[in-house]
Parts: C-alpha cells; sequence; structure tokens
C-alpha cells in the first residue's frame, strides 16, 4: 500500500522559511515523479513543483526562484524548501506522484500559515 | 496561466446523472489528451477519478466518466449517490513551461 506522509508545516512570519517533507513507503520516491499541490483556506488547488525521476525540477511561476524541491533517496523522502515566504504562500501543502500527467496518491497534507 | 473555468456548483436528485464541465484552452485542454478529475471531500486530500480524459484507476465505479470535446472537458456521474457530495477538480497538462493547470472546482450537492 502507497502512503505519503507530509510534515513540517505550521506558523513563519512572512520574509521566513520552512521546509516540508513527504516521507514515503509503497513506492520509491527516486523511480517516480513527485509533486507538490497545494490549497488556499477555502481555495482551489495549485500545481506548485515536480521533480523528475532523472532529477529534473520545475516550479510554478509564482513560486519559481523562491522553493526547491528535492529528495533524498535514501530515506526515499520528498522535500520542498519554501523561503521568502508572503501570505500568499498560505496554504494544505500536499505530496503527490505524478502517474505522469495526473496525480494517483496523495499525501493528508500539511498546513502553512504564513503570517505576523 | 489562468484557471481551467468550472461551474461552482451543480447538483442532482439521488439516481439522477450530472455533468461538470471544465473549459480551457487549445494550450491546456484543447492540446493534450491529459485532463484529469478530482474528488475532494471536507478536509480531506483530493482522490483520482478521471485521467487521461476519459481512463479510470483500478476499482473506481464505473458511475463517474469523462470526455473532451475541444477546449472543454466534461466529468459525468450517473446514478448519483449522498456519497458523491463533494467539491471536484479538474486538472489539464498544460506543456513544459506551465506545467498544470487545475480547475477552479465545482461543489456537487446531492438533493
Amino acid at each position: 500500500e502507497v502512503q505519503l506522509v507530509e510534515s513540517g508545516g505550521g506558523l513563519v512570519q512572512p520574509g521566513g522559511s520552512l521546509r516540508l517533507s513527504c516521507a514515503a513507503s509503497g513506492l520509491t520516491v527516486s523511480s517516480n515523479y513527485m509533486s507538490w499541490v497545494r490549497q488556499a483556506p477555502g481555495k482551489g488547488l495549485e500545481w506548485v513543483s515536480v521533480i523528475y525521476s532523472d532529477g529534473s525540477t520545475y516550479y510554478a511561476d509564482s513560486v519559481k526562484g523562491r522553493f526547491t524541491i528535492s529528495r533524498d533517496n535514501s530515506k526515499n523522502t520528498l522535500y520542498l524548501q519554501m523561503n521568502s515566504l508572503t501570505p500568499e504562500d498560505t496554504a494544505v501543502y500536499y505530496c503527490a506522484r505524478d502517474f505522469p500527467r495526473s496525480f494517483d496518491y496523495w499525501g493528508q497534507g500539511t498546513l502553512v500559515t504564513v503570517s505576523s | 496561466q489562468s484557471a481551467l473555468t468550472q461551474p461552482a456548483s451543480v447538483s442532482g436528485s439521488p439516481g439522477q446523472s450530472i455533468t461538470i464541465s471544465c473549459t480551457g484552452t487549445s494550450s491546456d485542454v484543447g492540446g493534450y489528451n491529459l485532463v484529469s478529475w478530482y474528488q475532494q471531500h471536507p478536509g480531506k486530500a483530493p482522490k483520482l477519478m478521471i485521467y487521461e480524459v476519459y481512463k479510470r484507476p483500478s476499482g473506481l465505479s464505473d458511475r463517474f466518466s469523462g470526455s473532451k470535446s475541444g477546449n472543454t472537458a466534461s466529468l459525468t456521474i450517473s446514478g448519483l449517490q449522498a456519497e458523491d457530495e463533494a467539491d471536484y477538480y479538474c486538472c489539464s497538462y498544460a506543456g513544459s513551461n506551465t506545467f498544470y493547470v487545475f480547475g477552479t472546482g465545482t461543489k456537487v450537492t446531492v438533493l
């Protein structure tokens, strides 16, 4: 059974940083395309970033230059380093397997709140 | 890249069929057969219902079906049931610059 478990969310001040983790079991992170998708409170879904199995990384324009996606193959874990956070980054962040071109496995999400 | 356009709400009685539309452009929905649909219950993670326009994940009810015509994709739920009450989002691949665009979301209410 595939499980994705996010952690690392919390309250951070504007301009601050946070690193999210997504621990996987039942699938190998390095062999799959893995994405982060976020959802602001009461709003819709927004794709954030993807890392391909070959290590290539891509970002939504809204986070480019501020967020970095990475993985630790030994820990089978996906990460999202978020810098220069603004209130507009407040959301539940989900990690998901990119099938590819659709998202078939999702974590339960971790809430990031950017506020002073 | 703008979000794909979905109706804010759709409702139906148990046993009826409903259809949710998802309108994009030739750069996303119309340009690729890579539309997917997600069901999301309150406080839960999204669940994949349809991928590549019309394909169903293994084990998913055949009451859910997908289609596409031009720049508009559609999700049809037949034999509506109480547990189908949820938010539904479409998503399209939009090329190697934008990658993915989600729809605005549709709240389905079972009357």
